[in-house]
């Protein structure tokens, strides 16, 4: 079985500053998924990111990055110029190659953007 | 952009009734998922569903769950006989195909009294 962690439960950071999310995860498989989702006070789940396991390349959209070291299993997210918007939860989730796998999400970690 | 919408927003149900929460998937997509949130833990997998059958299911998915297609649209997760502990926030998401991402719609909470 597969398993994501994430180990800040809460971060803070000023606005327009760039802050890194930490996930790493466990699997014995070669091919899968990883997510970042977000989750905002109003509680629906945004994707944010998507990496495929068999992509060196790391993916970004706009202010978001990610860091995938496949090797070290760990999949860290950058958020650039951060804005109040990006409060929320951020999840990180892993999914496997099976094609109707379910997400395993990390426990999240909430971050506040500070005016 | 089309969207997945879930009703009700939230249900407030009393402990041993049966409660149906509703899900409308985007139109062109094939896999359907139910997930679960407990206030303030992390989101867990129940099931996923694809040519109006189960393709898979976790631990929690036991025999109080059911799901369903009744229709070209919907998508509904059946709990039976409700307990206290099943209180949480269930999100449905559907995907355009397998391996292809998730789209979540905004959950509905279900409150067991």
């Amino acid at each position: 079985a597969q398993t994501v962690t994430q180990s800040q439960p809460e971060m803070s950071v000023q606005e327009a500053e760039t802050v890194t999310l930490s996930c790493t995860y466990d699997t014995s498989e070669n091919n899968y998924y990883l997510f970042w989702y977000k989750q905002p006070p109003s509680r629906q789940m945004i994707l944010v990111i998507r990496q495929e396991a068999y992509k060196q390349q790391n993916a970004t959209e706009n202010r978001f990055s990610v860091n995938f070291q496949k090797a070290a299993k760990s999949f860290s997210l950058k958020i650039s110029d951060s804005q109040l918007g990006d409060t929320a939860m951020y999840f990180c989730a892993f999914e496997g190659w099976g094609g109707a796998d379910g997400l395993t999400f990390g426990k999240g970690t909430h971050l506040i953007i500070q005016p | 952009e089309p969207e997945v919408t879930q009703t009700p927003s939230h249900q407030v149900t009393q402990m041993g009734q049966e409660v149906i929460l509703r899900c409308v998937p985007i139109s062109n997509h094939l896999y359907f998922y139910w997930y679960r949130q407990i206030l303030g833990q992390k989101v867990e997998f129940l099931v996923s569903f694809y040519n109006n059958e189960i393709s898979e299911k976790s631990e929690i998915f036991d025999d109080q769950f059911s799901v369903e297609r009744p229709d070209g649209s919907n998508f509904t997760l059946k709990i039976r006989s409700t307990k206290l502990e099943d209180s949480a926030m269930y999100f449905c998401a559907s995907s355009v195909g397998g391996r292809q991402p998730q789209h979540f719609g905004d959950g509905t909470r279900l409150s067991i009294l």
